[in-house]
């Protein structure tokens, strides 16, 4: 069964900082990926998502995530973060051979930003 | 252009009680889909509807849960005889759909449900 692992429940940073949240996935072949931003009080908005080709992919807000096939992974990144970024992120995948297309998301990553 | 809109925004019930939360997709959008927020669970998908196909239930916790769709639009999920443990953020999300391409869902801002 496809699962995400999202090992940082809880994160820091400082504005103006870097940030890299973690995400790791489980599943046979390479799923679609997704990161996910809630912020207080708002729904879910999709901030980037990966499906074929190049391994970097550009999202909004100044966003970018990396496919990394040997680890599994797919970390979001951000070189400098904004106090607005404070927000729950979720990595997420899809299965790519569903025509149901329901997201599989992980546990969730609190981002706090420090003055 | 409007967005997937929920209601209510909150729901308080007393456990036992029925409950109905309506969905509003995103005008177009045939594919559309119900998720649950809870802490103990995170997010987890609950039923998909697309169209005039079967929903896929897969998600559906128990048969207390059940959803319908009317005239491919608006999406009720009802709960019955709810519990404590249905208190969650229930989120719908709607996309456009089309074979073996994989849509945006666009989000709700949910319904939070609390169940004394």
């Amino acid at each position: 069964a496809q699962s995400v692992t999202q090992p940082d429940i809880h994160i820091t940073v400082s504005e103006g900082a870097s940030l890299e949240l973690r995400c790791n996935y489980s599943y046979g072949a390479t799923p679609y990926l997704f990161w996910y931003v809630q912020s207080p009080g708002q729904g879910l908005q999709l901030l980037l998502k990966y499906f074929s080709g190049d391994t970097l992919v550009q999202g909004i807000k100044g966003f970018e995530a990396e496919f990394k096939r040997s680890q599994s992974s797919f970390n979001l990144r951000k070189p400098s973060v904004h106090w607005s970024d404070a927000a729950e992120y979720f990595c997420a995948v899809v299965n790519p051979y569903s025509s149901a297309s329901k997201i599989i998301f992980g546990s969730g990553t609190r981002l706090s930003i420090r003055p | 252009g409007a967005g997937v809109s929920q209601s209510p925004s909150n729901k308080v019930t007393e456990k036992g009680k029925d409950v109905e939360l309506r969905c509003d997709p995103i005008s177009g959008h045939t594919a559309l889909y119900w998720y649950r927020q809870s802490l103990g669970q995170g997010l987890e998908f609950l039923i998909y509807f697309q169209g005039n196909s079967a929903p896929d239930k897969s998600g559906l916790p128990s048969d207390r849960f059940s959803a319908e769709r009317t005239g491919g639009s608006v999406s009720t999920l009802t709960i019955q005889r709810t519990q404590q443990e249905d208190s969650a953020v229930y989120l719908c999300a709607s996309s456009l759909y089309s074979t073996g391409y994989v849509n945006e869902q666009f989000f709700g801002p949910g319904t939070r449900l609390t169940v004394l």
